[in-house]
């Protein structure tokens, strides 16, 4: 079955490090893959998505088949960071569905 | 910025009670979504909609369940006979195509006493 695996529940770190959100999949075929994120208090958005191959606010991942990951990572961790971030996964091009990963929530100490 | 809007906010109901949650979808857009997420737990596809009628549905979405575009704008979840474990946040989304961005509601906090 597909699924969408994110190890941490939370990630604590301090202003200007470097960060990692972890992501697995699995899905035997070529799936599309995602990355959402929810500031506080706000609506689910697209952070961006494999295909596009663009950085947003800095932040960046790159789809990894042998390794069915596809990590999200930022150089440098600003406190506006702070937010719950969701990989997804979308396989069905026929009706958009997306499957999400348990979510980690992303913490920017100054 | 054209955004997907979610009617009530939050909506406290006695189990056996039928709820319908209200959505507006983005005006353009074609492809329609319901998800959930009880609290604690991953948001989880409940149903996608095209075309006037169900694309795709997950084991949640059982008889239940009812979606209905009643008019040109608005998208509605039914939940025929609530019970205390439909207590979770719907959110609705929409996109223009299956290819394209999900923009998502705000969502609904629905709590089943």
């Amino acid at each position: 079955a597909q699924r969408v695996t994110q190890p941490e529940k939370l990630l604590s770190v301090f202003k200007g490090a470097p960060v990692e959100l972890k992501c697995n999949y699995s899905y035997s075929g070529s799936p599309e893959l995602f990355w959402y994120v929810q500031y506080s208090r706000q609506r689910l958005q697209l952070l961006l998505r494999h295909i596009s191959r663009e950085s947003i606010k800095g932040f960046t991942a790159d789809l990894n088949k042998g390794e069915t990951s596809f990590h999200l990572k930022k150089p440098f961790a600003q406190e506006e960071d702070s937010a719950m971030y969701y990989c997804a996964l979308s396989f069905s091009s026929n009706t958009g569905k997306l499957i999400f990963g348990q979510g980690t929530t992303l913490q920017v100490k100054p | 910025e054209p955004e997907v809007t979610q009617t009530p906010s939050h909506q406290v109901t006695q189990m056996g009670q039928e709820v319908i949650l209200r959505c507006v979808p983005i005006s353009n857009h074609l492809y329609f979504y319901w998800y959930r997420q009880i609290l604690g737990q991953k948001v989880e596809f409940l149903v996608s909609f095209y075309n006037n009628e169900i694309s795709e549905k997950s084991e949640i979405f059982d008889d239940q369940f009812s979606v209905e575009r009643p008019d040109g704008s608005n998208f509605t979840l039914k939940i025929r006979s609530t019970k205390l474990e439909d207590s979770a946040m719907y959110f609705c989304a929409s996109s223009r195509d299956t290819m394209s961005e999900a923009f998502f509601g705000q969502g609904t906090r629905l709590t089943v006493v």
